[in-house]
Order: structure tokens, then C-alpha cells, then sequence
């Protein structure tokens, strides 16, 4: 069964601990993406992958951290630097490419840091 | 830098009333623009998308969007909601340029119909 996987579905972390967020995909897609969804903000991006080994920042990827070591892996860090990180966090992939393909979301984690 | 705004945020409807939910985006090139819906407890999902040709793009559950390119405008519509519909609504381009960009969101608008 294809699709994207994040976990755990809930996080708490006391302040100033980093945390770090799991998403896996099995669609072999070669693009992947992190959003931050907040009350009435919509999702703004946080960091995206074109390929394995390379990824760039998005609009507010202060505080955050990726790696991509792997193609169905693209682990989001949120550091003590991230002044807000209480959030609902959502993982997406994409074919990628020249052309513009559709985005595939994951289920999300919610973040509460305490 | 793109953006796109989502006009009305909280929307309240009755069964079988007609939808229009307004997008507007500011970027001078080229875009692909889409509607994504997240029903409660749910992944977000695809509604609908616009890449190029016929501006009038149907989507599932009965949803259609015009894209109009002199106003950067694009619209969702449905001519009879359900009980069902009720979900946050993203509109959200992508500046054709690099193919695997990331998305810029709208601010969502809540949809609720009333039984």
C-alpha cells in the first residue's frame, strides 16, 4: 500500500530540547517537502528535496533542520533556536523533475512542546 | 515572492446551497495552481488542479475551479454542497519554473454545512 508515513502522530517535548520528526514514503518519489500548518496560517514550507543529498530552505526554515540520506526518507529536526515549534507538522512528496507534479501528504504530527 | 490570498475564511452553508470559494495569487509568470481539502481527522487531498489549456478545471465530488488569468484568479465552485463538504480548504500555487518547488498556501477557509 503506497503513501507517506510520518509518526508518532503526537509529540511532547519539554522546551528547548531538540525533537526530531519521521517521513517515509514508498511512492519512489524523488521530491519531498515539509510544512508547518498553524491555526489560520494555511501550511508554509519549511524545507524541500529535489533529490538524495540535497535540500533548500524554504520560507521559515529557521530553526529547523532536514537531511536526505535516503530517497523514501526526509527526517525534519526542530531545534531549542525555533521560537514558536508548537504545530501541526505535515510531510508531502513528489515525483519532481522539470515539470510540476501533484503533492502527496502524509497524515502529520502534531508537535506540543511544553 | 508568491502569495495567495483566500478571501473569506469562515464559511457557513446550508445543504444544497451553491459554493464559491475565492482565491486570488500575485506572481507576473507563469503558475500551476491547486485546491487541496482536509476533512476532519484526515490527510490533506488533492481537489483539483490547473497546469495549463482549458481554464475551467473539474475536480472530484463535484468541485470545479476557473482559473482567470486577467483578475489571478481561482475559484472554487459547487453548484450543491453536502454535509459532507464540511473541511478546510487551501487554495495553492507553484511558480512553474522549478518543478519540484514547494507549494505557497492560502490561509484556508472552514467550511461547515449545516445538515
Amino acid at each position: 500500500d503506497g503513501g507517506i508515513t510520518q509518526s508518532p502522530k503526537y509529540l511532547f517535548r519539554k522546551e528547548g530540547q531538540n525533537v526530531t520528526l519521521s517521513c517515509e514514503q514508498n511512492l519512489n518519489h524523488d521530491a519531498m517537502y515539509w510544512y508547518r500548518q498553524d491555526p489560520g496560517q494555511g501550511l508554509r514550507l519549511i524545507y524541500y528535496s529535489q533529490i538524495v543529498n540535497d535540500f533548500q530552505k524554504g520560507d521559515i526554515a529557521e530553526g529547523y533542520s532536514v537531511s536526505r540520506e535516503k530517497k523514501e526518507s526526509f527526517p525534519l529536526t526542530v531545534t531549542s533556536a525555533q521560537k514558536n515549534p508548537t504545530a501541526f507538522y505535515l510531510c508531502a512528496s513528489s515525483m519532481g523533475g522539470r515539470f510540476y507534479n501533484e503533492q502527496f501528504f502524509g497524515p502529520g504530527t502534531r508537535l506540543t512542546v511544553l | 515572492a508568491q502569495s495567495v490570498s483566500q478571501h473569506n475564511h469562515h464559511v457557513i452553508l446550508s445543504e444544497a446551497a451553491s459554493l464559491e470559494l475565492g482565491c486570488n495569487y500575485s506572481y507576473g509568470g507563469t503558475v500551476n495552481l491547486f485546491w487541496y481539502v482536509q476533512y476532519p481527522g484526515q490527510h490533506l487531498q488533492l481537489l483539483l488542479k490547473y497546469f495549463s489549456g482549458d481554464p475551467l478545471v473539474k475536480g472530484i465530488k463535484g468541485f470545479e475551479a476557473e482559473f482567470i488569468k486577467s483578475k489571478f484568479s481561482f475559484n472554487l465552485r459547487k453548484p450543491s454542497v453536502q454535509w459532507s463538504d464540511t473541511a478546510e480548504y487551501f487554495c495553492a500555487v507553484n511558480a512553474r519554473g522549478g518543478g519540484a518547488d514547494g507549494l505557497t498556501f492560502g490561509k484556508g477557509t472552514h467550511l461547515i454545512i449545516q445538515p
